[in-house]
This record gives structure tokens, sequence and C-alpha cells, in this order.
């Protein structure tokens, strides 16, 4: 089955209000996470990456947690604006360094933002 | 900078054709990623290339699907004798090198539709 699995298939939140998706995932193995976002008719776009070794990351507006513990991954997404509206999917690397490095997707959320 | 160049954008063909799907990585990366996504799915791995070299293909059916990715040109994904059950966004990504270390970066697919 999947590895990476998300727990809501659409989130729905009030521009300017803070989102956060979420991700879990069942390989312990695992030991980088990629968030993308993916508009309609296009590509996923990169968000944020984190590795194992750390539990907290920030970017621009966005911040990525993990907790190895119970395998999850959370994203969140400080004042949400119109152009938040997409879906997002959290990917994981089953083997850093070498061998496979085909990313497993989870089945996305699709973020709504209401005016 | 271009990005991850996909084409054709849209591609019809009727079954038992052949397909070719083209992908030209981001400049200076060297590995390529082929991915299929399904209506309302998240993205499955199918094969990993680097240049004239096929590193992963587990996730590739055994049957009519093949890739390369030649020393010259872009990479190919190669679909013979295509059925009902092809239909499916076909994206690409490329990094610059391997490990878990760096994201991948998406193409903004091809589209292939089977009448």
């Amino acid at each position: 089955g999947e590895s990476v699995g998300l727990h809501l298939p659409t989130l729905s939140v009030q521009e300017g209000d803070n989102s956060i998706i979420n991700c879990a995932y069942s390989n312990s193995a695992s030991d980088y996470f990629i968030w993308y976002k993916q508009e309609s008719g296009k590509g996923p776009q990169f968000i944020i990456d984190i590795r194992s070794n750390m539990d907290k990351r920030q970017g621009q507006r966005v911040t990525v947690l993990l907790n190895k513990t119970v395998k999850h991954l959370s994203l969140q997404i400080a004042a949400t604006q119109p152009g938040d509206s997409a879906v997002y999917f959290c990917a994981e690397n089953l083997e850093a360094g070498g061998g496979a490095d085909g990313l497993t997707f989870g089945k996305g959320t699709h973020l709504i933002i209401q005016p | 900078n271009a990005g991850v160049m996909q084409n054709p954008r849209h591609l019809v063909r009727r079954r038992g054709q052949e397909a070719r799907l083209r992908c030209s990585p981001m400049k200076g990366h060297s590995h390529v990623y082929w991915y299929r996504q399904l209506p309302e799915e998240g993205l499955k791995f199918m094969v990993y290339l680097q240049k004239e070299n096929i590193i992963d293909e587990s996730g590739m059916p055994k049957e009519r699907f093949s890739a390369e990715f030649p020393k010259e040109g872009p990479s190919i994904l190669r679909i013979q004798q295509v059925v009902r059950g092809d239909s499916a966004a076909y994206f690409c990504a490329s990094s610059p090198r391997t490990g878990g270390n760096q994201p991948q970066h998406f193409g903004d697919g091809t589209r292939l539709s089977i009448l």
C-alpha cells in the first residue's frame, strides 16, 4: 500500500488564516521529505524539504514539521492567500545516497481559500 | 534559466499506436525521473535515468514501456501499442545529482489521451 498518505483530501480555509496540511508516512527508513504544490494543469512545484535529522524547517510563509516518532509530517502556511489554492503533496525518498531515488507521493490535499 | 521542458503538452493517440514523450532536464542536471499521475491521485514513480543509463525502472510496466536518456538530446518515454489505461499525465523531473539531498524539479507534464 501507500507508504505516504494524507489525512484530508480537501482543506478549506479563510483568506488570511493559517493552513495546516498533514501527512503520514509508514516507512521509518525514509530520510528525506518534500512538500510540493501543484496547480491545475501544471507540474508539482517544490515548496520546502526536510531531512530526517531535523524536526522543523522554515521558509517564506511556510514551515514544515517532522515528527519521526509518529511518522508524521505537516506543512504550515501562514496568512493564506488566494494564490495558495492548489493541491499539496508530501513525498518521501526511501533511500538517500544511492539505489532507488524515485519519490513516493501521497494522494494530495486540495487547499481551497475562502474569500 | 529554463526549467524542465516537456513536450508535447498534450498528445492524443488511438489504441495500438505509439506514444513518445520527451523531456529536457534543467541545465546542469544529469538525473531524470519519469512519473505517471492519474486524475485525483498522486504521482507514481516509473523510472530513473542518468545519461545513457537506466538506474531504476522498478515502477515501469514490464511490457510496452521503455525509457532512454541518450548522451545527446532529451530523455524519451516510449509507450508502444497504447491502451485506454495508459491515459494519464506523465511528468518528468530532474535533479543535479543522486541522493536524498536534492529536490527533484518537475516539468508541466504531457497529458496523454487514448481514443
